[in-house]
């Protein structure tokens, strides 16, 4: 089975500028989750997916943030314009009720560093 | 160049030794805990979860126990290899599908030959 696809692997802007970040979850995984990793901290819930639709946002600064999974499957994940802060390693999960444990299955990330 | 991890507690151990990493819960109402394993480069690694109505869980090599009553958990590998060297997490949450899981800060874990 393949796993949660993210690109890029890394990007560099200067601040102000725009990026995005695409995720492939698991074929079939109706859950898609947005975290950012911040050096030296662990994963924090930007926006959850269940198919097309929004469950949690609540932590998404959506005066530069967005997120979209129009289809139920792909995601993008943009900021404009970045700011010094956003620099982060940006994770993409997903999880299927089918699964045993519920347990997400998360991309290996898009390392991003704003200049 | 990049220093990671610059924040975290470190544990240090051994090859074949057995390693022990804590994890304090803030919510006294998450009934599902999962432990993590990031290696630089790659996304969290699911390593074994445990439910609240457990106190202990064993894997292969790994044992997580939960003591609920002071909202600790801990993760204990046996016999660790350099292979184990990465940074762990703890996760809480509720146990129902589409959970929203919270992370704590991490451990690095090292492990010297």
């Amino acid at each position: 089975e393949a796993g949660v696809a993210q690109s890029p692997r890394y990007k560099i802007i200067e601040k102000r500028q725009s990026v995005a970040f695409w995720c492939n979850p698991i074929s079939g995984h109706a859950t898609l989750y947005w975290y950012q990793q911040i050096l030296g901290q662990g994963p924090k819930l930007l926006i959850q997916f269940q198919n097309n639709g929004v469950v949690d946002d609540s932590q998404l600064p959506k005066d530069r943030f967005s997120a979209e999974r129009l289809k139920g499957v792909d995601s993008t994940l943009k900021i404009q314009p970045a700011k010094l802060e956003d620099s982060a390693v940006y994770l993409c999960a997903s999880s299927s009720y089918r699964d045993r444990n519920y347990g997400y299955t998360f991309g290996s990330g898009t390392r991003l560093t704003v200049v | 160049g990049e220093s990671v991890g610059l924040h975290l507690p470190t544990l240090s151990v051994q090859e074949g030794d057995n390693s022990i990493i804590n994890c304090a819960y803030s919510n006294s109402a998450s009934d599902y805990f999962i432990w993590y394993k990031q290696e630089s480069g790659k996304g969290p690694q699911f390593i074994i979860d445990i439910r609240s109505n457990m106190d202990k869980r064993q894997g292969q090599r790994v044992t997580v126990l939960l003591n609920k009553t002071v909202k600790h958990l801990s993760l204990q590998i046996a016999a660790t290899q350099p292979g184990d060297s990465a940074v762990y997490f703890c996760a809480e949450g509720p146990r129902e599908y589409g959970n929203k899981l919270v992370f704590g800060a991490g451990t690095i874990l090292r492990v010297k030959s």
